[in-house]
């Protein structure tokens, strides 16, 4: 079936440093994928939605220079957080649309991102 | 504002049927019916989507009424894997409608 990983799983930063998180289809291409996050006991909160050598499109109230997205494949989307601070803890799930198969969304485990 | 309604949570037995219930009055003729579920920690997993048939796969199945202002998604025999938060969402299908909107979901709770 189709597999999409992220990595890393987990990760710990200092408050001001910049984190990048990696989006990969593994088995399919995906020129759309999307980026949620999801705060403790809340549902997943669509970021933006990356297309493969475009722009990203983000939600409203997101920051787009603070969330900065790269999908410069059909496999690979970036998102990174920079100058991250405590609020920024959170989970971060991406989704790959599969073109080649039913258009499903098939999503990442989710990477951990903790700001001290 | 959300577009389904779904009970916060439900507790069912291990071995029985789990019937989760998703409200979804105000669906369009074009959107479809989809099941996600969220383990503690992980990412969500595709279960099951419907037009307005009933559906069946491996996992589960999806039965929507005739008006298709509701639907219920069965676990024929939960297991205690089965335990997460139950998510029903409408989309529709191509264009621009591609963006799944989570909402509250059910925590189905499996007990022994």
């Amino acid at each position: 079936g189709a597999v999409v990983s992220q990595h890393p799983s987990r990760v710990i930063c200092k408050s001001g440093t910049s984190v990048k998180i990696e989006c990969r289809s593994l088995d399919f291409q995906a020129t759309t994928m999307f980026w949620y996050r999801q705060f403790p006991k809340q549902s997943l909160m669509l970021m933006a939605t990356s297309n493969e050598g475009s722009k990203a499109t983000y939600e409203q109230g997101v920051e787009k220079d603070k969330f900065l997205i790269n999908h410069a494949s059909l496999t690979l989307s970036t998102l990174t957080v920079t100058s991250a601070h405590p609020e920024d803890s959170s989970f971060y799930i991406c989704s790959a649309r599969d073109l080649g198969g039913n258009y499903e969304q098939y999503f990442g485990p989710g990477t951990r991102l903790t700001v001290t | 504002d959300a577009k389904t309604t779904q009970p916060p949570s439900m507790d069912c037995a291990e071995g029985r049927a789990a019937n989760l219930p998703c409200n979804h009055s105000t669906i369009s003729g074009n959107e479809y019916v989809y099941w996600y579920r969220q383990i503690h920690s992980q990412g969500p997993q595709y279960i099951i989507h419907g037009l307005k048939n009933n559906e069946t796969n491996e996992m589960a199945s999806l039965i929507i009424t005739e008006d298709r202002k509701s639907s219920t998604l069965i676990l024929p025999h939960a297991t205690l894997r089965d335990t997460a938060v139950y998510y029903c969402i409408v989309r529709a299908e191509g264009g621009s409608n591609y963006k799944l909107t989570f909402g509250k979901g059910t925590l189905l709770t499996v007990n022994p």
